[in-house]
């Protein structure tokens, strides 16, 4: 089956150590995206990518860092630089960046990431 | 800016009762629509989107959504709810412009008592 992997579900961690969440997609997807969500405000674009080895900072890119040296995986590390890290941590991807109407993303389960 | 208000942030209903969820985008250009459901501790799941065509759009699990381009609204409704659609929905919109992502309103929370 084709979809978004998220590993792992739940994640804890201390303050003060970078911690790295996983994001793979077998969906054959060019873009790829990260978002936070937090209670009551909706999902926040943290960084997104429309092709391997290129990406772009998204509305709350401060602390986090990403890569993306293959099509199918995107990681995001949350840095000890993100002053509340704690949150609900969301992947996703599409066949590409707001060009089409074809082009709406596909979600991963999240990772929760706890941080104490 | 471009923006999409989700009016509630939470909405009660009665099991079998309609479930009314609004949604509006600021926008001269008609954009593309969607609205996802969130489980507890989920994914977002796509309902149903507008492309172009047809306004009034069908979607998963009875809902549908209806594109009213003179009011700038994308209003989710389904005639009869199930306490199985408890669950948050978000609107989101995109604006057919290279390099944008989808933007998101903040949710709305359903809750369907029996």
């Amino acid at each position: 089956d084709g979809g978004i992997t998220q590993s792992p579900k739940y994640l804890f961690r201390k303050e003060g150590q970078n911690v790295t969440l996983s994001c793979e997609q077998n969906l054959n997807h060019d873009a790829m995206y990260w978002y936070r969500q937090d209670p009551g405000q909706g999902l926040r674009l943290i960084y997104y990518s429309q092709i391997v080895n290129d990406f772009q900072k998204g509305d709350i890119a401060e602390g986090y860092s990403v890569s993306r040296e293959k099509k199918e995986s995107f990681p995001l590390t949350v840095t000890s630089a993100q002053k509340n890290p704690t949150a609900f941590y969301l992947c996703a991807s599409s066949m590409g960046v707001g060009t089409g109407p074809s082009y709406e993303q596909y979600f991963g389960p999240g990772t929760r990431l706890t941080v104490t | 800016a471009q923006s999409v208000t989700q009016l509630g942030s939470h909405v009660s209903v009665s099991e079998g009762a309609l479930v009314l969820l609004r949604c509006n985008y600021s926008s001269s250009v008609p954009p593309y629509l969607f609205w996802y459901v969130q489980y507890p501790n989920q994914g977002l799941q796509l309902l149903l989107k507008y492309t172009t065509g047809a306004t009034l759009v069908k979607g998963i699990n009875g809902f549908e959504a209806e594109f009213k381009k003179s009011e700038t609204s994308f209003h989710l409704t389904k005639p009869s709810a199930h306490m199985s659609d408890a669950a948050e929905y978000f609107c989101a919109v995109s604006y057919n412009q290279a390099g944008t992502a989808l933007i998101f309103g903040k949710g709305t929370t359903l809750s369907v008592s029996s």
